[in-house]
């Protein structure tokens, strides 16, 4: 069974400090991996997306790494400001007979304080 | 250009009742997706529609059904509510059913109350 597990499932920190939330999947056969940002009461909306060759891919202040070996895939925040404050959902996309299906992490609330 | 426009934004609904949820995707997008989304489980995926027909669905049970329309617009309907059906319902749309590649560009959501 496809499964996506997400680290911390919440975490604290400061304005202008750094974090890693993480995202360990097992989705096979693997398309690609995307991170959403959800605001509370809002939609989720993408940030990055990778696929398997790729290992690194930002978006400004948001960067995402991806190890297809061990599957896991990371995303840095960095120098973080109070709209940051959200939460961060880990989706991973596999393929059968050319149809992608998504698996959904249940997301990591970040809460970032003055 | 308009985004995905969900509606209601907010539905308070008694135990019984049914409801019909309404989705308008991205003008030139074919296919709607559909997600239950509660702080328990996150996102779990109801059904998918393109070109007015069910592509994809998921583990929810006959409560759950949807349509979709010529213009791509669709809806989802929950009949007998249930307290547990209290949720965040959130549409997407993208270009092509089943293609993640495309991305997904979701709503803002429905807030579902039962009491």
């Amino acid at each position: 069974k496809n499964q996506v597990e997400q680290s911390p499932q919440s975490l604290i920190i400061l304005e202008g400090k750094n974090c890693t939330l993480q995202c360990n999947y097992t989705v096979s056969p693997f398309s690609n991996l995307r991170w959403y940002k959800q605001d509370t009461g809002r939609g989720p909306v993408s940030l990055t997306i990778m696929t398997f060759s790729e290992n690194t891919k930002s978006n400004g202040r948001y960067t995402a790494t991806l190890d297809a070996d061990t599957k896991q895939s990371s995303l840095h925040i960095t120098a973080s400001q109070l709209s940051d404050s959200a939460s961060y959902i880990c989706v991973v996309s596999d393929v059968n007979s050319g149809y992608s299906t998504l698996t959904f992490g249940k997301g990591t609330m970040l809460l970032v304080s003055p | 250009k308009a985004g995905v426009t969900q509606t209601p934004r907010y539905l308070i609904k008694t135990r019984g009742q049914q409801v019909t949820l309404s989705c308008s995707p991205i003008s030139g997008h074919r296919s709607v997706s559909w997600y239950q989304q509660t702080p328990g489980q996150g996102l779990q995926f109801l059904f998918e529609y393109f070109s007015e027909t069910q592509r994809n669905k998921g583990n929810f049970p006959g409560r759950f059904s949807g349509r979709q329309f010529s213009n791509s617009r669709s809806e989802m309907n929950v009949s007998t509510l249930e307290l547990g059906d209290s949720a965040l319902y959130l549409c997407a749309s993208s270009l092509w059913a089943g293609r993640s590649d495309y991305g997904y560009t979701f709503g803002s959501g429905t807030r579902l109350t039962v009491v």
